[in-house]
């Protein structure tokens, strides 16, 4: 079982809608980021959360760390939010990050 | 303004070859530093990280080696390269000064022939 699990795998959306990726962890954490991983590879940090909500632009991630469950949201989605969505958990226990498979999100015009 | 490099960005090796991706840092100092493998249609893996100089934690057995020479340089090899190796590999640093923060290399495309 994998320390961190994302839902859904695959997300095809219309441009436009409200948008929810999940992720779920089984360890302790100190934080928890959110990253995105375009076409080309290349990773960028939306958020790190340690408790509550954090908002930028159209995207807002929430963490309960009682059900030890945080989520992304995307508002109006667009075209150019097509993209891989990650979740990574950095461990208090130790300096590792546990990395959730992804979410392939698909925005269509 | 931290920002991390890493390279090259592509490469195609024969089996059996070495191997050898830098990735530097600027804008921090003794950050963590950790070199991850994306197979096609998997996560991220930790392959192995290092908390400073000349420390380095493996997480998986393999034939790939790391080193950290100097702070903020961080260096993944391998002597004989495996079919199995090709992937995509991230180098990440977190900067835990300004409230760990983790930031990504551009990435390493490595096909193995």
């Amino acid at each position: 079982k994998n320390e961190v699990e994302q839902s859904p795998q695959n997300l095809t959306a219309q441009e436009g809608e409200f948008i929810t990726i999940n992720c779920s962890y089984s360890v302790g954490i100190s934080a928890l980021h959110w990253l995105q991983q375009h076409p080309g590879g290349g990773i960028v940090s939306l958020f790190m959360l340690s408790s509550g909500k954090k908002k930028h632009g159209r995207l807002i991630a929430t963490i309960n760390i009682q059900e030890k469950h945080s989520s992304l949201h995307i508002t109006a989605s667009h075209p150019r939010d097509s993209a891989v969505y990650i979740c990574a958990v950095r461990s208090n226990t130790g300096n590792q990050f546990y990395f959730g498979t992804g979410t392939s999100l698909t925005v269509i015009p | 303004s931290q920002t991390i490099h890493q390279w090259p960005a592509t490469l195609v090796q024969p089996v059996g070859s070495p191997l050898s991706l830098e990735c530097t840092v600027e804008g921090t100092s003794n950050p963590n530093l950790y070199w991850y493998r994306q197979a096609a249609g998997r996560g991220l893996q930790l392959l192995f990280y290092s908390v400073g100089i000349g420390q380095i934690s493996s997480e998986v057995p393999q034939n790939l080696s790391a080193s950290r020479p100097q702070d903020r340089q961080f260096i993944l090899s391998s002597k004989k390269l495996l079919l199995s190796d090709s992937g995509f590999y991230l180098c990440a640093c977190l900067r835990t000064r300004s409230g760990n923060t983790i930031y990504f290399g551009e990435g390493s495309w490595l096909t193995v022939v």
